[in-house]
């Protein structure tokens, strides 16, 4: 069946880091991918998503593109900010499928 | 516009204890969901609703069972509490459950420990 498989964590970075979480999936078809990102306290919300090969998903600074070659969707951003702590869930969902499947989760801690 | 709401925030059961908890969506929209939340594994799926009047089972449904109220309102009861299933719960949303690119809207969650 359809996986998501991330990086685990915690991840700790300093302020002003080049920010990269790994994601790879398994899927039959073509799926939609998505990275969600939960705050201390909240539920999940929606970062980013692309649906089809080569797509570039991108919001505040943080960007992710579908490789169908490689079954991967790493989140990536330049500079992160303190701003971005939190936990950040890579998603599929399958090309027949009503339902997301979610990775385990990244915690990702910025120090000032 | 609320978007998705839970009740109640914090809740503590005793082991046998049933309680039920709610969620609503003032977004119109067709599917809802409930997911479960434990530490390093990520949200499973517990049961949903492509439209109102049908559900479905998810990942992990057993000692769970849920209600499609209406389009608005999709709830989840726990009949004979146990320790197993202290976690966060999470209720979503989305659009269409078919739909390729819809983006789930989740509720703020509901903290159950069952001592």
């Amino acid at each position: 069946g359809d996986s998501v498989t991330q990086m685990e964590g915690p991840v700790t970075l300093s302020e002003e880091a080049f920010l990269t979480i790994n994601c790879t999936y398994t899927a039959t078809g073509y799926p939609s991918l998505f990275w969600y990102v939960q705050y201390p306290g909240e539920g999940l919300q929606l970062l980013l998503k692309a649906t089809k090969a080569d797509d570039k998903g991108s919001n505040k600074g943080f960007e992710a593109t579908y490789r169908k070659e490689t079954t991967s969707f790493h989140l990536e951003k330049g500079s992160v900010q303190v701003s971005d702590s939190a936990v950040y869930f890579c998603a599929l969902r399958g090309s027949s499928a009503s339902k997301i499947i979610f990775g385990s989760g990244t915690r990702l801690s910025i120090r000032p | 516009n609320a978007g998705v709401t839970q009740t109640p925030k914090f809740q503590v059961l005793k082991t046998g204890q049933s309680m039920t908890l709610q969620c609503a969506q003032d977004m119109n929209h067709n599917s809802m969901y409930w997911y479960r939340q434990d530490p390093g594994m990520g949200l499973r799926l517990i049961y949903y609703s492509a439209s109102e009047g049908t559900t479905d089972k998810g990942e992990v449904p057993n000692g769970y069972n849920v209600s499609r109220l209406n389009k608005r309102e999709f709830s989840l009861r726990l009949e004979s509490a146990a320790p197993s299933q202290t976690s966060v719960y999470f209720c979503a949303s989305t659009t269409r459950g078919a739909g390729m690119t819809d983006t789930q809207y989740f509720g703020p969650g509901t903290r159950l420990t069952v001592l």
